[in-house]
């Protein structure tokens, strides 16, 4: 069995402060990880993703994630936030043609 | 352009029918997902297929029913059998194990 625990439903932040949203995985296989961000009523669009090699992944605007196997991590950081980071974070885990979710985080940038 | 299609985006169904919602994508990908999206649940998978002709249960199937006739296309059927049918459908497709999953922009199916 495999699944994603998002660990904060909800994140405000300031503009350009830093932000980091965590995410633990459970699987009894290797997994490949990935972020996806998702506006109102849109469909997801992917951040970034970890299928193997280094542990630190850049993604697409400003995100970066670090994969931990000892701890079954996969965090989302972002040193400095804009207002347009304003949305809905998802961490997912593709492991054997099935793609998990978690349950998501809002994060919420204030001016 | 290559992409994944829904359709439509909007849909309203009077309790007790069937209905089906289209997916459609001309990536060329093998696996193809359906997902509901509730507000605080995140993203449930209902059911999902690596091949043509072949599909499994995701985590949430009942009252839920799929085909993969085409490699393109993917359709859902939400039957009267779900007891809660109201919510916001995605669906995905990626190329195969590890592969990046490229969604649509979603389907909104209201049952009153």
């Amino acid at each position: 069995a495999q699944s994603v625990t998002q660990l904060d439903s909800q994140v405000p932040v300031f503009e350009e402060a830093p932000v980091e949203l965590r995410c633990n995985y459970s699987s009894s296989v290797s997994v490949y990880l990935f972020w996806y961000v998702q506006y109102p009523n849109q469909g997801l669009q992917l951040l970034l993703k970890y299928l193997s090699g280094s542990t630190l992944v850049k993604g697409i605007n400003g995100f970066e994630a670090e994969f931990n196997k000892s701890q079954t991590s996969f965090h989302l950081r972002k040193p400095s936030v804009h207002i347009s980071d304003t949305a809905e974070y998802f961490c997912a885990l593709h492991n054997d043609y099935k793609l998990s979710f978690g349950a998501g985080t809002t994060v919420t940038v204030r001016a | 352009d290559g992409g994944i299609t829904q359709s439509p985006k909007y849909l309203f169904r009077k309790e007790g029918q069937n209905v089906t919602l289209s997916c459609e994508q001309n990536l060329n990908h093998d696996a193809m997902y359906w997902y509901r999206q509730d507000p605080g649940q995140g993203l449930r998978l209902i059911y999902y297929s690596q091949i043509v002709n072949d599909f499994q249960k995701g985590d949430i199937a009942e009252g839920y029913s799929v085909s993969r006739e085409k490699k393109e296309s993917f359709p859902l059927t939400v039957t009267s059998a779900q007891k809660n049918p109201t919510a916001f459908y995605l669906c995905a497709s990626s190329t195969s194990l590890g592969g990046e999953a490229f969604f649509g922009q979603g389907t909104r199916l209201t049952v009153v």
